[in-house]
């Protein structure tokens, strides 16, 4: 059964680092998203994207955030410099069509620590 | 603006016994609603969803929900829990914008013990 894949599973970085936290959607999908859960809070939708370009972000994705669909087959998140309140768990989604009636598929998440 | 509130993070049943998982939504529309499960190492799996249509939903691994619009909650319940269903749970709205976006509870973990 074809699944999200994301890369690594865990990473640990020092405060005012980049990362870029990689995502495989799922092949035929065109809508891909990216949601973060802080520790002990609720899962945060971050942004979505579809047709190489963002369709929709929230207030947390700001300027140190970016995304990009570099090869047609990676989805990735950047964090610029990231800081200590960027450790979270950050899930990787992707959908075949857009709307509440296409079901959003989620990857088994990142886990980034900022030290 | 949306929000969903899941009560209790954690909650301990016996095999066999009823599962009762709490939720309780916030919509300035008509909302879309949403079960999701995540076993350990695994990603976020749609157990179930509402949108519109009838309020009694069922899915997957026998577990159904109730849309109740009085109340503003979709309880997620199984009649008879198995070791298996051990995970977490999370609760979820979308006012059915047009890329759907989701707001999630904080999740409830769902212990068995045998």
């Amino acid at each position: 059964e074809p699944e999200v894949t994301q890369t690594p599973s865990h990473q640990v970085t020092q405060m005012g680092q980049e990362v870029i936290l990689r995502c495989v959607p799922i092949s035929n999908h065109l809508y891909f998203y990216w949601y973060r859960q802080i520790l002990g809070q609720k899962v945060e939708f971050l942004v979505s994207f579809y047709n190489n370009e963002i369709s929709e972000k929230s207030e947390i994705f700001d300027d140190q955030f970016s995304v990009e669909r570099p090869d047609g087959s990676n989805f990735t998140l950047k964090i610029r410099s990231t800081k200590l309140e960027d450790s979270a768990m950050y899930f990787c989604a992707s959908s075949e069509g857009s709307g509440t009636y296409n079901e959003q598929f989620f990857g088994p998440g990142t886990r980034l620590t900022v030290l | 603006a949306q929000s969903v509130t899941q009560l209790g993070s954690h909650v301990s049943v016996s095999e066999g016994a009823l599962v009762l998982l709490r939720c309780n939504y916030s919509s300035s529309v008509p909302p879309y609603l949403f079960w999701y499960v995540q076993y350990p190492n695994q990603g976020l799996q749609l157990l179930l969803k509402y949108t519109s249509a009838a309020t009694l939903v069922k899915g997957i691994n026998g577990f159904e929900a109730e849309f109740k619009k009085s109340e503003t909650s979709f309880h997620l319940t199984k009649p008879s829990a198995h070791m298996s269903d051990a995970a977490e749970y999370f609760c979820a709205v979308s006012e059915g914008s047009g890329y759907s976006t989701l707001t999630f509870g904080k999740g409830t973990m769902l212990l068995v013990s045998p």
